[in-house]
């Protein structure tokens, strides 16, 4: 099992919708939660970190978090071609020096 | 306020030469860490430098080394490179020794091994 599981997509939805992203992480001590968005051949961007549980929201961003379940998402609302990358979900244990990435789900927003 | 910087942003080396990744960590900043992302992948910790001492290390061979100076600028040094060697190397600073509040990435470093 991995550390930190994404779907790898590619997930598609029209412009204007909303595009949810799921992780599902394995160590029930990580604390801290992270959205990074890629685009192709960039280096990964925070957009959104959360740290308890239930909804965080950043503007058209909003990260959910529930730790029972081991599972963080992160919603895009009013999807915008913009958007389409590549989003990994990072955790961090506690006492740990790194973030434990997923792979990544691709997403598309199409016009 | 500067961000992290990396360089050079692409290199072409052959498999079994040596090369070396080099990063300026953000002002301020006294911790600097390097991932490896390979292509379709997450990015992956290879390990961490906070003032001068190497402060945490992944699942990477000896050949992977680096080094922290007293500006806290870093550098990656891979020897005896392998194909799979091929991929981003990213390099982030944070001010403390930990990582609580996430990294901001720098552009990166894409090796290309062949």
């Amino acid at each position: 099992q991995k550390e930190v599981e994404q779907n790898s997509g590619p997930l598609s939805v029209p412009e204007g919708a909303i595009a949810s992203l799921n992780c599902t992480y394995s160590d029930r001590g990580s604390q801290s939660f992270f959205w990074y968005r890629q685009y192709s051949g960039k280096s990964p961007e925070l957009i959104m970190s959360i740290y308890s549980n239930g909804d965080k929201e950043d503007g058209r961003f909003t990260a959910q978090l529930n730790k029972a379940s081991q599972y963080v998402s992160l919603l895009i609302r009013d999807s915008q071609p913009s958007d389409s990358a590549t989003y990994l979900c990072a955790v961090k244990r506690g006492s740990a020096r790194q973030l434990t990435f997923g792979s990544g789900t691709q997403l598309t927003v199409l016009p | 306020e500067t961000g992290v910087t990396q360089s050079p942003t692409h290199l072409i080396k052959t498999r079994g030469q040596q090369v070396t990744l080099r990063c300026s960590s953000q002002s301020g900043h006294n911790t600097v860490s390097w991932y490896q992302q390979a292509l379709g992948q997450g990015p992956q910790f290879i390990f961490q430098y906070y003032r001068e001492e190497e402060n945490g290390r992944g699942n990477f061979p000896p050949r992977f080394s680096g080094l922290q100076f007293p500006n806290y600028s870093s550098e990656l040094n891979v020897n005896a490179l392998e194909l799979d060697d091929s991929a981003l190397y990213l390099c982030a600073s944070s001010s403390t020794g930990a990582s609580d509040y996430g990294y901001t990435f720098g552009s990166g470093t894409r090796l290309t091994v062949v």
